[in-house]
């Protein structure tokens, strides 16, 4: 079956560096979606790509739709505390109304 | 913010009751799905609903059932709570647009 992976699996970075994670599949997505989920609350939408090549950003977030469609990349520049959390990639899976999730990569950032 | 509110917030209960989560949304979105999390398997679906009284089954849905008779109403029911089915629970609603879900704030349910 269609299968997200997403590394790294956790992060440990100083406040102000760059982050980069990405997410990689076996098989072609027509829709890369972005979430984060803080400590204790529901994952919340952050970026949605829709076509392979596409680069979206939401001010300190950039994400890329690979140009293969089966990989995609979040960039979070200059990070700062409020970063913290996990963050998961997730596409539809083939012909359904259904999302598979990544397995996460969990950020944490140190003043 | 999707208008996404999720009942009971937190829940402990018994192994052998009946429990009943309740996800409740305000802007009219066809799909709605119910979501568990455990550490080390992310999230994974329950069931999900494309319309009022039509449901379909995700892949963890066995000792679950859903009912859906009103659009802004979808409620996951645990028959006979088990341990295994401590977890966090989440609701979501499908967007309109290229398969985007937006997620309630969770209900954490602890079987004792």
């Amino acid at each position: 079956g269609q299968q997200l992976n997403q590394s790294p699996q956790s992060m440990f970075i100083q406040e102000g560096e760059d982050v980069s994670m990405n997410c990689t599949s076996s098989s072609i997505f027509n829709t890369w979606l972005w979430y984060k989920q803080d400590p204790g609350e529901g994952p919340v939408l952050l970026i949605a790509l829709y076509k392979a090549g596409e680069l979206t950003s939401n001010g300190r977030l950039t994400a890329q739709f690979g140009i293969t469609r089966k990989d995609s990349f979040l960039n979070i520049s200059a990070s700062i505390p409020s970063d913290v959390g996990i963050y998961f990639c997730a596409g539809p899976s083939y012909n359904t109304d259904k999302l598979i999730f990544g397995t996460g990569t969990r950020l944490q950032v140190f003043p | 913010d999707a208008g996404i509110t999720q009942s009971p917030r937190h829940k402990v209960t018994e192994t052998g009751t009946p429990v009943t989560l309740r996800c409740h949304q305000t802007e009219n979105h066809r799909y709605m799905y119910w979501y568990r999390q455990d550490p080390g398997h992310g999230l994974r679906l329950i069931h999900y609903s494309y319309g009022v009284k039509d449901t379909d089954k995700g892949e963890v849905s066995d000792g679950y059932s859903v009912s859906r008779s009103k659009t802004e109403d979808f409620l996951l029911t645990l028959e006979s709570a088990t341990s295994s089915q401590t977890s966090v629970y989440f609701c979501a609603v499908g967007g309109t647009y290229y398969n985007e879900q937006f997620f309630g704030p969770g209900t954490r349910l602890t079987v004792l």
